[in-house]
């Protein structure tokens, strides 16, 4: 079955610290892949999709496609990114997507 | 634009209790769904409905109904509501991709959630 895997549950940095959030995924065909993110009382929102190849806040997520990764990178955190961060893959070519579990990211001043 | 709206914020059930969750979106999007989420578990799709007049199952459907009642609006319902079911609920509804990424899974909008508790 399709899945998304997200290994941590938290991850905890001081402010100006590079992060990481992991996230591999199972499809053996040409996944589509996005970060989505939920600051603290606000809605879900779209972070960034892989095939936009965009920087969103300073955030970038290359595809890995031989190591079924997506993982999202900051070379400095900043407070204001504590938030709840989910990867999410199409499910094949259908109308849905797949969640991970989430990544709640803590950055410390 | 209000995007996604989600009625009631919060809600308290007893064991074998009915109620629905409302949602609509002002979008004009096709494509709207049914999410719960739960510790340790992310988001999961409840139902969703790709057009309007059509509804599908997703993974965690048993206990649930929907219904499109035109494009704006997708309901949800507990017929009989359980311990289990007590979650947090979002709606969303889906952007058709522009142009240049036609054939792409475009862009979800969230609702604001409905925190339910069954008790």
């Amino acid at each position: 079955a399709q899945r998304v895997t997200q290994p941590e549950k938290l991850l905890s940095v001081f402010k100006g610290a590079p992060v990481e959030l992991k996230c591999n995924y199972s499809y053996s065909g040409s996944p589509e892949l996005f970060w989505y993110v939920q600051y603290s009382r606000q809605r879900l929102q779209l972070l960034l999709r892989h095939i936009s190849r965009e920087s969103i806040k300073g955030f970038t997520a290359d595809l890995n496609k031989g190591e079924t990764s997506f993982h999202l990178k900051k070379p400095f955190a900043q407070e204001e990114d504590s938030a709840m961060y989910y990867c999410a893959s199409r499910r094949g070519y259908t109308d849905k997507l797949i969640f991970g579990t989430g990544t709640r990211l803590q950055v410390f001043p | 634009n209000a995007g996604v709206t989600q009625t009631p914020k919060f809600q308290v059930l007893k064991t074998g209790q009915s109620m629905t969750l409302q949602c609509a979106q002002d979008m004009n999007h096709n494509s709207m769904y049914w999410y719960r989420q739960d510790p340790g578990m992310g988001l999961r799709l409840i139902y969703y409905s790709a057009s309007e007049g059509t509804t599908d199952k997703g993974e965690v459907p048993n206990g649930y109904n929907v219904s499109r009642l035109n494009k704006r609006e997708f309901s949800l319902r507990l017929e009989s509501a359980a311990p289990s079911q007590t979650s947090v609920y979002f709606c969303a509804s889906r952007a058709a991709p522009g142009l240049a990424d036609f054939g792409t899974f475009g862009e979800q909008f969230f609702g604001p959630g409905t925190r339910l508790t069954v008790l």
